[in-house]
């Protein structure tokens, strides 16, 4: 079975503009989350979404929002980018997410350099 | 808020002895915790988990110690070979939700 892929692996921007990012779950899992990571603070939690609604939320601004398929495909987008949004960001995915050992497994991530 | 956090940032061990990588979690409300290797370049990758009713559970080189009194978790690697050097973070969730928080994490490095 394929694993998660995440696309594109390498993003340059400069400030100011968007960005969007695809991921690809592992075929029948239903729940797709994203993380950021950076070297300052590790691996956050952003959001996730199942069966197409955002069903969590972390601490990031309005500016990183998502969306979810109904092949549960699911993209992230970065409005008006800053450099501090610099960072791996890495999608996960689950079968149903909540429950207790639903096990999340990692795509390789996408590096964004914002400039 | 929860959080989860490493003893050590860095961990050098030689070649076939045993590595022990430790972490300690704050909210008594997670009931799932997973040890995740990361290696440069490439997303975690899931090694182990524990469920909260558990105290130990053994994988292939593996095994994970879960002491819930202390809010404490350990990571024990035997044989520890070079492919093992690595980033390991741990990560916690309580039940229902499917948020995984995150240690900072432990490199972990093996002198040949």
């Amino acid at each position: 079975k394929a694993g998660v892929t995440q696309t594109p692996r390498y993003l340059i921007k400069t400030r100011g503009q968007q960005v969007t990012l695809s991921c690809s779950p592992i075929s029948g899992h239903r729940s797709v989350s994203w993380y950021q990571q950076t070297p300052g603070q590790g691996l956050q939690f952003l959001f996730e979404y199942f069966s197409e609604t955002q069903r969590n939320k972390g601490n990031f601004p309005g500016r990183f929002s998502g969306r979810q398929f109904s092949n549960s495909r699911s993209e992230m987008n970065v409005s008006t980018l800053e450099l501090g949004d610099s960072a791996l960001y890495l999608c996960a995915s689950s079968l149903i997410g909540t429950s207790g050992t639903d096990t999340q497994y990692f795509g390789p991530g996408t590096r964004l350099t914002v400039l | 808020g929860e959080s989860v956090g490493l003893h050590l940032p860095t961990l050098s061990v030689q070649e076939g002895d045993n590595s022990i990588i430790n972490c300690a979690y704050s909210n008594s409300a997670s009931d799932y915790f997973i040890w995740y290797k990361q290696e440069s370049g490439k997303g975690p990758q899931f090694i182990i988990d524990i469920r909260s009713n558990m105290d130990k559970r053994q994988g292939q080189r593996v095994t994970v110690l879960l002491n819930k009194t202390v809010k404490h978790l350990s990571l024990q690697i035997a044989a520890t070979q070079p492919g093992d050097s690595a980033v390991y973070f741990c990560a916690e969730k309580e039940a229902g939700a499917n948020n995984l928080f995150f240690g900072t994490g432990t490199r972990l490095t093996v002198i040949p």
